[in-house]
């Protein structure tokens, strides 16, 4: 059975610094991996998407690797800003699945000014 | 472009009653959408599935008689939470996918419900 583990639950950091949220998964049999993030009492915006091909993708401040033989991914945010405060959350397309993501549990980010 | 709405955003309700919840694809068409329920600090758990035209298939644990899914058009999915109890209080998520293949489709999310029962 899948699980996909999110380490910290909570970080918190002085704007300006670089930082990286970690996610881990334990069958390496996916299709993609996304990054989300959700601002309190919202929907989710979907950040970065992993094809299980790939080893990464950037936009802008962010870069998302995966290693799928090893079950893990970063989220590396460059430059850290207040507004990047929210929780963020991967998931995983299981291999098979019928559109299924599971998902971790999230990292509340908090940027301090 | 692909935006999803979710209607209400926020709604409190008594025990007993019934709240329906709508989900719409705003500028795309949607053959599935799916539903999610979110706990404080807790991952997203997957409620259901529902493609257009065909009944939802829910995961295991959900009572489908508690949790009513439509899917009655390419761009709209209700999800209605009958006789409501404290313990349904939560944060309702709907997404919506454009095709029907696992490895391209991405999701795109609505905003959000949030329901308290009292």
């Amino acid at each position: 059975k899948q699980e996909v583990t999110q380490i910290p639950a909570a970080l918190s950091v002085p704007e300006g610094e670089n930082l990286v949220l970690n996610c881990s998964f334990t069958d390496s049999a996916i299709y993609n991996l996304q990054w989300f993030r959700q601002d309190p009492g919202k929907g989710l915006t979907s950040l970065l998407l992993i094809q299980s091909s790939q080893r990464e993708q950037t936009s802008g401040r962010l870069n998302a690797s995966l290693d799928k033989s090893s079950g893990r991914s970063t989220l590396y945010i460059a430059a850290s800003q207040p507004g990047d405060s929210a929780t963020y959350l991967c998931a995983v397309r299981p291999e098979g699945s019928n559109y299924q993501l599971i998902w971790g549990a999230g990292t509340k980010l908090i940027i301090k000014p | 472009g692909a935006v999803v709405s979710q209607h209400p955003s926020r709604v409190i309700c008594k025990s007993g009653t019934s709240v329906k919840i709508e989900c719409r694809s705003l500028d795309f068409q949607a053959t599935t959408m799916f539903w999610y329920r979110q706990f404080p600090k807790k991952s997203l758990m997957l409620m259901a599935t529902s493609n257009e035209g065909s009944k939802a298939t829910y995961e295991q644990g959900v009572e489908k008689d508690k949790f009513l899914i439509n899917h009655a058009s390419l761009t709209l999915s209700t999800l209605t939470v009958t006789s409501a109890h404290p313990e349904d209080s939560s944060f309702y998520i709907c997404s919506a996918g454009t095709g029907r293949g696992p490895s391209t489709d991405t999701q795109y999310f609505g905003p959000g419900t949030r329901l308290t029962v009292l």
